[in-house]
Parts: structure tokens; C-alpha cells; sequence
């Protein structure tokens, strides 16, 4: 079993619906948590951090943390095709200083 | 600013070559690191350095060697490439282990050995 689970998709979603991308952990001793976008051919670049459980909400993007049941979620609103791209979930123990990285979620937008 | 540079972009290699991939960051950050990239499979780390001097093994570091040259310079090396060395390869860096401190990544070494 990898620590950090994702679904690989492809995640269809018409254009202004609301994409749900889930993110499962493995290890209790994580703390912090990490949704990164990644274009076709391009590198990573963070879209969201979060490190308490509930929601935390930036723009159209809101990622929420349930640590007791060890999941992470990441809701795009109004999607737009410049969604479209792979979403990848990454955890974090306290202090660990390196990132464990799921496989991603692929997310098509369809105009 | 160019952040973190990776050199070079592309490259071919034979079975049994060997070759060093080359990072530089320019943000002055403590942290750095190599990643595999193979699809589906997220991200890997190879290997890690946390400051200048020193360097850690991550989950896949079979097959490559890494140098801390200063703050600013890791080097992964393969020194004799297999097919299964096939990937995209990024590195990064980071100001250091505080979960608020964001990990930049360099654009990406695409290898391919034959």
C-alpha cells in the first residue's frame, strides 16, 4: 500500500461544475498536507497547503483535512478548462522535511 | 529570478553510460532535492539534502549518487544507466523543514536510456 492514495482518473468535469478530488494517507504521524498542479509536461507548482483539520478555502480552490480518517480533499469550483491537469496530494510528518507524493488524480474540464 | 535551474532538458543515454544531472537554486534555500517521475506513479525521491554537507536517501535511491556541491548545487549521478532509469526528473529546494516553507521545482530532465 503507498502512504498517500489517489484515484488516477481521468476526472471528467463540465466546465463551471464543481471537481472533488480525494486523497488518502497511511501514516498517523503526517501533519501537513499538500495539493500541487501539475500541466502536461511542466513541473509542479503548489496550489494549496493545509495543516488543521476542516476546511481552508483560497479563491476557487478549497482543500479540506479529516485526520481521524486520515483523507484530504481538494474542491475546484466553477471549474475552467485551465484546470485541466493533474493534481497530485503530498503529506508531511512534523519536522520531516520531505514530502510523500500520491500518483495524482488526472482532471479533464470539458468546455 | 530563475529560481531553480536544471540542466540539461533532454537527454539519450546507452545502457551502461553514465551522466550527471545538475541543479542550481538562487533562493537562497537549505533544503534540495531529486525526484523520479514515471507515470503513475507521483513523485519519488531519490535522494535529499536537508542543508549544505549533508545528504539522505529517499525511497528509490538504488542506482544514484548524489553531491551537495554548496548552498546553491546538487548533482544527481548515474553512473551506469539502466532502462529502467527511463524518467522525468525534477529537482527542488526549499528554505527548510517548516511545513509553511513552499518547494520550488526546476523544470525537468527528460532521460531516456536505450
Amino acid at each position: 500500500q503507498k502512504e498517500v492514495e489517489q484515484n488516477s482518473g481521468p476526472l471528467s468535469v463540465p466546465e463551471g461544475a464543481i471537481a472533488s478530488l480525494n486523497c488518502t494517507y497511511s501514516d498517523r504521524g503526517s501533519q501537513s498536507f499538500f495539493w500541487y498542479r501539475q500541466y502536461s509536461g511542466k513541473s509542479p507548482e503548489l496550489i494549496m497547503s493545509i495543516y488543521s483539520n476542516g476546511d481552508k478555502e483560497d479563491g476557487r480552490f478549497t482543500a479540506q483535512l479529516n485526520k481521524a480518517s486520515q483523507y484530504v480533499s481538494l474542491l475546484i469550483r466553477d471549474s475552467q478548462p485551465s484546470d485541466s491537469a493533474t493534481y497530485l496530494c503530498a503529506s508531511e510528518r512534523a519536522a520531516g522535511n520531505k514530502l510523500t507524493f500520491g500518483g495524482g488524480t488526472r482532471v479533464l474540464v470539458k468546455p | 529570478n530563475a529560481g531553480v535551474t536544471q540542466t540539461p532538458k533532454f537527454q539519450v543515454l546507452k545502457t551502461g553510460q553514465s551522466m550527471t544531472l545538475q541543479c542550481a537554486q538562487d533562493m537562497n534555500h537549505n533544503s534540495m532535492y531529486w525526484y523520479r517521475q514515471d507515470p503513475g506513479m507521483g513523485l519519488r525521491l531519490i535522494y535529499y539534502s536537508a542543508s549544505e554537507g549533508t545528504t539522505d536517501k529517499g525511497e528509490v535511491p538504488n542506482g544514484y549518487n548524489v553531491s551537495r556541491l554548496n548552498k546553491r548545487e546538487f548533482s544527481l549521478r548515474l553512473e551506469s544507466a539502466a532502462p529502467s532509469q527511463t524518467s522525468v526528473y525534477f529537482c527542488a529546494s526549499r528554505t527548510g523543514p517548516l511545513a509553511k516553507n513552499i518547494q520550488y521545482f526546476g523544470a525537468g530532465t527528460r532521460l531516456s536510456v536505450l
